[in-house]
């Protein structure tokens, strides 16, 4: 099994600023997954980041609104850049488990942004 | 594209009564399959999963099984607790830059009174 972490566990910020999301695993892994879940619905990938090269980015996400590091195979960070209300959301971290065996999900960041 | 249609919630039970959470897919390949558990406060856990067709994920009482004919992963508990109350996802994954992604159904809130 994997452990995540993530710092913060909840932020509340203002209009225009930017937020970066640590995400900690203790084992190392290959790909690294960031999600998001708005009030009340489902999480969508935000983004792919493998160690060493570029995130891929998920339709409607780009990497100036969420630039992500993965400087390392057991850490990652996803920045929200010039933040509006809309980006008030739940941010996951999440790790792949095995090949077909599901992910494993961090316990979120809870960003309100007034 | 690849999707999950889940039945909307809230979905409220009474102690000992038999759920049935409703979960439809499509997705082009043979994707697995899988139920996911959020507990209030809590971040997600992997339930239970089914990797191909006609297998039956199992765990803590919940049974789905993979139904390739109808595209289908019902969620169904013979007697459920007050304890079960969360929100469950459905999700299945596809492949992606040589990993896989897990795309989400929308979640249904169970709700279970003592």
């Amino acid at each position: 099994s994997a452990v995540i972490s993530q710092k913060p566990s909840r932020d509340i910020c203002q209009r225009g600023t930017s937020l970066t999301i640590q995400c900690q695993v203790d084992s190392q892994v290959t790909m690294m997954f960031w999600y998001r879940q708005q009030p009340g619905q489902s999480l969508t990938l935000i983004a792919t980041a493998n160690q060493g090269s570029e995130a891929t980015y998920e339709s409607g996400f780009v990497i100036d609104k969420f630039p992500i590091s993965r400087p390392n195979l057991t850490f990652s960070t996803l920045t929200v850049s010039n933040m509006s209300p809309e980006d008030s959301s739940i941010y996951l971290c999440s790790v792949e488990r095995d090949r077909v065996g599901g992910g494993f999900f961090g316990p979120g960041t809870r960003l309100t942004v007034l | 594209g690849d999707s999950v249609t889940q039945m909307e919630g809230p979905v409220t039970l009474s102690e000992e009564a038999f759920l049935t959470i409703n979960c439809t897919y499509t997705a082009t390949g043979y994707p697995s399959l899988f139920w996911y558990v959020q507990y209030p406060g809590e971040g997600l856990q992997l339930l239970l999963k089914a990797t191909k067709a006609d297998d039956k994920g199992s765990n803590k009482g919940f049974e789905a099984t993979y139904r390739k004919e109808t595209t289908s992963f019902h969620l169904e508990k013979g007697s459920v607790q007050v304890s079960d109350s969360a929100v469950y996802f459905c999700a299945l994954s596809v492949p992606t830059s040589g990993t896989y992604k897990y795309i989400f159904g929308t979640g249904t809130r169970l709700k279970v009174l003592a």
